[in-house]
């Protein structure tokens, strides 16, 4: 079963809306947490680590003020995509680190978000 | 130079074909190697991971190169459910999770 859930898989809003996805880690705590955005055609970019009970690390290029993150407690982070706009639209794609078998991370099932 | 090169796609192929991908990562300290598969509007999920002596899954084989840091995959007998994106991942491994992903490789197998 699904370790990881992510909500809402699909949101479809105006342009200058903030929009809100919640990431849980269903059956393990979890410290850190990653924050994916995928656009069409192209990769998976990390776009943030997730930190409980600390301020999020960013990766080079990506907003802090525009991608909002907490993460309050080990099975939550959420991350607000704060006056969102058309160029926002995207995949975002939570994880959660795991060393169980093979797997690095557990992913959640992604929130595509379309602005209008 | 990108960290992880894949070939652009997309493969078009019939079904039974035996397909190959490729891939190349920039990061010479990688330790781990990975194939994923990305269904359209989907999560990733890992296929297989891929050691350094090469290793086999059904009708799927991996393949490492440490030297020429490239990496392969090999879907023989295509069947249409291989339909799918193929995404070569690569961590730096020894306890970090952080993984770099590729572009990833279409794929359409036809009837």
């Amino acid at each position: 079963g699904a370790v990881v859930s992510q909500h809402p898989s699909w949101v479809i809003c105006k342009s200058g809306t903030s929009v809100k996805i919640e990431c849980r880690s269903l059956d393990f705590q979890a410290t850190t947490m990653f924050w994916y955005r995928q656009f069409p055609k192209q990769s998976l970019m990390l776009m943030a680590t997730s930190n409980e009970g600390s301020k999020a690390t960013y990766e080079q290029g990506v907003e802090k003020d525009k991608f909002l993150i907490n993460h309050a407690s080990l099975t939550l982070s959420t991350l607000t995509v704060t006056s969102a706009h058309p160029e926002d639209s995207s995949f975002y794609i939570c994880s959660v680190p795991r060393q169980e078998g093979n797997q690095p991370q557990h992913f959640g099932d992604g929130t595509r978000l379309s602005i209008l | 130079r990108k960290e992880v090169e894949q070939d652009p796609g997309p493969f078009n192929v019939p079904e039974g074909a035996t397909v190959a991908f490729n891939c190349t990562y920039s990061n010479s300290a990688s330790q781990s190697f990975f194939w994923y598969r990305q269904d359209c509007r989907k999560e990733p999920k890992l296929l297989m991971s891929v050691y350094s002596s090469g290793n086999e899954d059904g009708r799927f084989t991996a393949q490492l190169n440490r030297a020429s840091q490239y990496i392969s995959l090999l879907i023989r007998d295509s069947k249409l459910s291989d339909s799918a994106t193929y995404l070569c991942v690569v961590s730096p491994g020894a306890g970090s999770y952080q993984l770099t992903f590729g572009k990833g490789t279409k794929l359409s197998v036809i009837p």
